[in-house]
């Protein structure tokens, strides 16, 4: 079963406009850790925010902005805003405190900004 | 500055032949990771050593063989490569032991394999 499930596979909005990514993702520890990283057309990886299970405080940095919801075990990614430089592919990511050694990633959201 | 550094960068094999992919981090961390990235499924986890002196398998280590030769070096070995194994390759590093920590990754090696 996946862990981290990004339904939305490809986006494409208009400079401007506001885009929300969703991330849901599945487990049975009490305690994890959910990620979310960049990664622009360039190829690297872009680690963006960091969020804890017992920390349910939604979180802005500029014009981008995370929901965390435990009740529905969704992490998703707004932005606000959008510029053509936001255009790239989003991962969504979860760790396990303690029952699991790995990162799980998504499958990944392809972003396109139209200007 | 360096942080992961993977070589090569882009490498085309034919099937049957052997090849190592390298990654170095500067970073003092403990824990190293193997990733293949492929179009529609994300990044999938080959191998990782959570600390030096140990590796275990991922979700597909099917093929592949690791080292960590040091607790800045950790490389992965194609046997002898098949097309299936055409992907994108990224390696990543993180402080270990603390889940809570994010994984730093280096700028991928792009195979082929013909």
């Amino acid at each position: 079963a996946q862990k981290v499930t990004q339904a939305q596979t490809e986006i494409s909005v208009v400079e401007k406009e506001d885009v929300t990514l969703d991330c849901v993702y599945e487990t049975r520890d009490t305690t994890y850790y959910l990620f979310w990283y960049k990664q622009p057309p360039s190829g690297e990886l872009v680690f963006l925010i960091r969020r804890n299970s017992f920390d349910e405080q939604n979180e802005i940095s500029g014009r981008y902005s995370w929901n965390f919801q435990k009740s529905t075990s969704s992490f998703n990614f707004t932005i606000t805003a959008s510029q053509v430089v936001d255009s790239a592919v989003y991962f969504c990511a979860l760790s396990e405190a303690v029952l699991g050694n790995q990162f799980y990633f998504g499958t990944g959201t392809s972003l396109t900004v139209i200007p | 500055n360096a942080g992961v550094t993977q070589t090569p960068k882009f490498q085309v094999l034919k099937t049957g032949q052997s090849m190592t992919l390298q990654c170095a981090q500067d970073m003092n961390h403990n824990s190293m990771y193997w990733y293949r990235q492929d179009p529609g499924m994300g990044l999938r986890l080959i191998y990782y050593s959570a600390s030096e002196g140990t590796t275990d398998k991922g979700e597909v280590p099917n093929g592949y063989n690791v080292s960590r030769l040091n607790k800045r070096e950790f490389s992965l070995r194609l046997e002898s490569a098949a097309p299936s194994q055409t992907s994108v390759y990224f390696c990543a590093s993180s402080e270990g032991g603390q889940k809570y920590q994010p994984q730093h990754f280096g700028d991928g090696t792009r195979l082929s394999i013909l």
